[in-house]
Order: C-alpha cells, then sequence, then structure tokens
C-alpha cells in the first residue's frame, strides 16, 4: 500500500487554465505538505497543514490555495496556471514532531 | 535565500569509492539534519539523520559527521555501488518542522 499518494501523476494543460492535484496518506500522520521542485531538483516547502490547520505558508502566489478536508487529505488548488508553475509538485507526511517526511511520487505538472 | 548551502552539485564515484557531500547551515536553531535519496520518478526517501548532540552517526554504508561549531555536517558514502547513483539532499529543520533543502547532489557511481 502507497503510504502517500499523488494524483495524477503527470498534468500537462495550458496557460490560463485552472488544475487540482490531489493528495492522501494512509499513515495517520498530523501533519501533510506541499514541496515544489524545480527544473534544477531545488525542493522548496510551499505550505504545511497540521490536523487541517494551515501552519506554514510560504511566499506562494495566491493562485494557489491548499485546501485540506481532513487529516489524510491535502489538495492543492491552482488558479490561472502560468508558464514558470512548469514543476513536479510533492505531498509529503509526517508524524507529530515533524519528521520524519514522507514524500509521495510527485506531479509533474508542464504548463503549455 | 537558502538557509541549507550544499556541495557538489554533482559527483562521479568510481565503485568501491567513498562519495562525500557537504552542506552547511546558518540558523543555529536548527535541531534536527536529515538526509534524503531521490531517484528519477520518485519522491525523496529518508536515507540517514542526525541531531546536533552527536558528532557521528552511521547506518551501514552511510555516515554523517556533524560539527556543530563549524555549523557543517556531511554524508560519507563507503564502498559506493552503482545503486546509490541518486540524487542526494541534506536538509535542516527546527523540531522537524518547516523543513529546509540543499540544493541536491546528484551522485553517479560507474561500475
Amino acid at each position: 500500500d502507497t503510504a502517500v499518494s499523488q494524483t495524477p501523476k503527470y498534468l500537462v494543460t495550458q496557460m490560463g487554465n485552472d488544475k487540482s492535484i490531489k493528495c492522501e496518506q494512509n499513515l495517520g500522520h498530523d501533519t501533510m505538505y506541499w514541496y515544489k521542485q524545480d527544473s534544477k531538483k531545488f525542493l522548496k516547502i510551499m505550505f504545511s497543514y497540521n490536523n487541517k490547520e494551515l501552519i506554514i505558508n510560504e511566499t506562494v502566489p495566491n493562485r494557489f490555495s491548499p485546501k485540506s478536508p481532513d487529516k489524510a487529505h491535502l489538495n492543492l488548488h491552482i488558479n490561472s496556471l502560468e508558464l514558470g508553475d512548469s514543476a513536479v509538485y510533492f505531498c509529503a507526511s509526517s508524524p507529530g514532531g515533524g519528521f520524519p517526511l514522507h514524500f509521495g511520487n510527485g506531479t509533474r505538472l508542464t504548463v503549455t | 535565500q537558502q538557509q541549507v548551502k550544499q556541495s557538489p552539485q554533482s559527483l562521479i564515484v568510481q565503485k568501491g569509492g567513498i562519495s562525500i557531500i557537504n552542506c552547511a547551515y546558518e540558523n543555529t536553531a536548527f535541531d534536527y539534519f536529515p538526509w534524503y535519496q531521490q531517484f528519477p520518478g520518485k519522491g525523496p526517501a529518508l536515507l540517514i539523520a542526525i541531531r546536533p548532540d552527536v558528532s557521528e552517526k552511521k547506518e551501514g554504508r552511510f555516515t554523517i559527521s556533524f560539527n556543530k561549531s563549524a555549523k557543517q555536517f556531511s554524508l560519507h558514502i563507503m564502498d559506493s555501488q552503482p545503486g546509490d547513483s541518486a540524487t542526494y539532499f541534506c536538509a535542516a529543520s527546527i523540531r522537524g518542522n518547516d523543513m529546509r533543502f540543499g540544493a541536491g547532489t546528484r551522485l553517479t557511481v560507474k561500475p
């Protein structure tokens, strides 16, 4: 069973569209995250949720909106997609205390 | 501003050799220093981690060396194998929250 699963694995869309990425974890963890990995492999935290409450919100355009319907799910909605949004987006989770991080296998977003 | 600086960007090692990746941090409040391994098409996975109250931690062929006064830590991979070829990330966090990653090192182990 996959511990942290993301869908879709690949997402190709045009500029200006709105898209969502879904994430689910079956580890019983309290905290979930979204990370962005750019073309140079740099991993940058975007958001962190603890028990459905937003606790980290890095300087991310407000076109990105996370939503956590429950402790096991954290979705990422992106409005008005831009070319620069092309990247791999990773969902992760961690138990109370924050470590270790368990990552999903990523969603490769390509904006054309 | 990158809080964790990692070098080298890429590394090529012969099979059986030692791979060494270095990281330096700025925030003295960091108290947890993990290393993650990422294979193509996969998410990063925890390899080994250390806290600043110890200077070294070893798990199999992987060792973290930690120098608190210099604010540096490094990953040593002994007897490197082609299967170790991956991208390695150092990271640092405060009580496990808000994990900050280094820029990554692409390791290639040649047979």
